[in-house]
Order: C-alpha cells, then sequence, then structure tokens
C-alpha cells in the first residue's frame, strides 16, 4: 500500500495565481480529510469528505478556497486567487469509516503540500 | 484560549533519558486522546490512542489521561536518537473531528 499521496510536494506561486493541491486517499477508505498546518495555528481542519460528500466544510477559510471529491480516489483543493497567508503545509488524510478511533482505522496523512506564495 | 495547548519546545534531552510530553485541554467533551509523531516534511502518523481516564502502555511509550485535571502526556522510556520529532497530542469527542496540539519538538541527542 502505497498511503495516501499528496502533489505536487512543493509549490511556489505568485500573489493571484490559482493553486490546485491533489490527493489520491488509501484504496479502501471512504473518509478524506484536508488539513493546513502552520507554526502560528498548527494544524487546522478545513473540510471532511464522507462517501466523497462534503460533510464539514466550516474550517475553509474564506470563498477564495474550494475543494472537490469526484470519485472515491481523488480529491483536490483550490485556492484561487492565493495570497501570501496561505503559505502553509496542506495534508490530504484518510480513514476507513466517519469515526476513524471507534473503527479502530487511524487516520493516515500524506506528506503534504508545501505551498509558499510570494 | 486554544482548545488544546502544547508547548512547543524544543525539548533536548540526552539519549537513554525519560522523556515527559505533555497537553492540556479545556473541552470536557474531550473522550478520546491521542499522540502522534511527525518527522520533518513527513506527514503525522498515530502513536497511540487512549479512551477517557487512565494509562496505556505500548513498548516504551506511556500515555497517560487526567480528565479531573484536563491533562494529557506521554512518556518515552529509554529515548532513541530516532525518536527525535515533532509530538502532536490530539482529541476528539464523539463526533470525527480531530483537535491538534501545536506539537513539541525533541530532539534527542546521541
Amino acid at each position: 500500500d502505497a498511503g495516501v499521496i499528496q502533489s505536487p510536494r512543493h509549490e511556489v506561486t505568485e500573489m493571484g495565481q490559482e493553486v490546485t493541491l491533489r490527493c489520491k486517499p488509501i484504496s479502501g477508505h471512504n473518509s478524506l480529510f484536508w488539513y493546513r498546518q502552520t507554526m502560528m495555528r498548527g494544524l487546522e481542519l478545513l473540510i471532511y469528505f464522507n462517501n466523497n460528500v462534503p460533510i464539514d466544510d466550516s474550517g475553509m477559510p474564506e470563498d477564495r478556497f474550494s475543494a472537490k471529491m469526484p470519485n472515491a480516489s481523488f480529491s483536490t483543493l483550490k485556492i484561487q486567487p492565493s495570497e501570501p497567508r496561505d503559505s502553509a503545509v496542506y495534508f490530504c488524510a484518510s480513514s476507513f469509516g466517519r469515526q476513524s478511533v471507534l473503527t479502530n482505522s487511524p487516520l493516515h496523512f500524506g506528506n503534504g503540500t508545501r505551498l509558499t506564495v510570494t | 484560549q486554544k482548545e488544546v495547548e502544547q508547548d512547543p519546545g524544543p525539548l533536548s534531552v540526552p539519549e537513554g533519558a525519560i522523556v515527559s510530553l505533555n497537553c492540556t485541554y479545556s473541552n470536557s467533551a474531550f473522550q478520546y486522546f491521542m499522540w502522534y509523531r511527525q518527522y520533518s516534511r513527513k506527514g503525522p502518523e498515530l502513536l497511540m490512542y487512549t479512551y477517557s481516564s487512565g494509562n496505556k502502555e505500548d513498548g516504551r511509550f506511556t500515555a497517560q489521561v487526567d480528565k479531573s485535571s484536563k491533562y494529557i502526556s506521554l512518556f518515552i522510556r529509554d529515548s532513541q536518537p530516532s525518536d527525535s520529532a515533532t509530538y502532536l497530542c490530539a482529541m476528539m469527542d464523539s463526533s470525527y473531528k480531530l483537535i491538534f496540539g501545536s506539537g513539541t519538538r525533541l530532539l534527542v541527542r546521541p
């Protein structure tokens, strides 16, 4: 099992540009999470999908952020237009089941996309 | 005030030392308590989890939860240089939402 795969690993872009981050969850997992990690705020949940349906997007900072999951094996997080304050490491994570701990299925994280907006 | 507070460190110890990592929290609804380890430029990985109060041991690692004090700890015995990483506590109520601490960076010196 290759684990959760994220691309690209690094992204450097200029303010105002569109950024698309990609995630392939572990096969068979039906819950997918996007997190953002910064020194100041730590790991924050942005959005949660269950069976490809967005369940909770209350963590999405603003309308510039959008996420999709067109099928069980692919999700995207898009920022348009990007701003310097969006610079962070963005993690995708997947698990089997809505409550990953109760079903004894831990959350598996990808290795993240480091985004720098200049 | 953050829901989960964690000292960012860094914490530097010699090889073989006992390490104590801690988090405090404010939400009494939290029932599940986890520790994640994150190596540099990698995603967090689950190390241990406990339900409600008490202790749980796994090899050199012991997780402790004191719900009355809203305080959780992770102890590492006989620490190794390979334990050098950032350790994040995480908590969950009855929903799916994990709330993470900001992480403590640990350095174990050979």
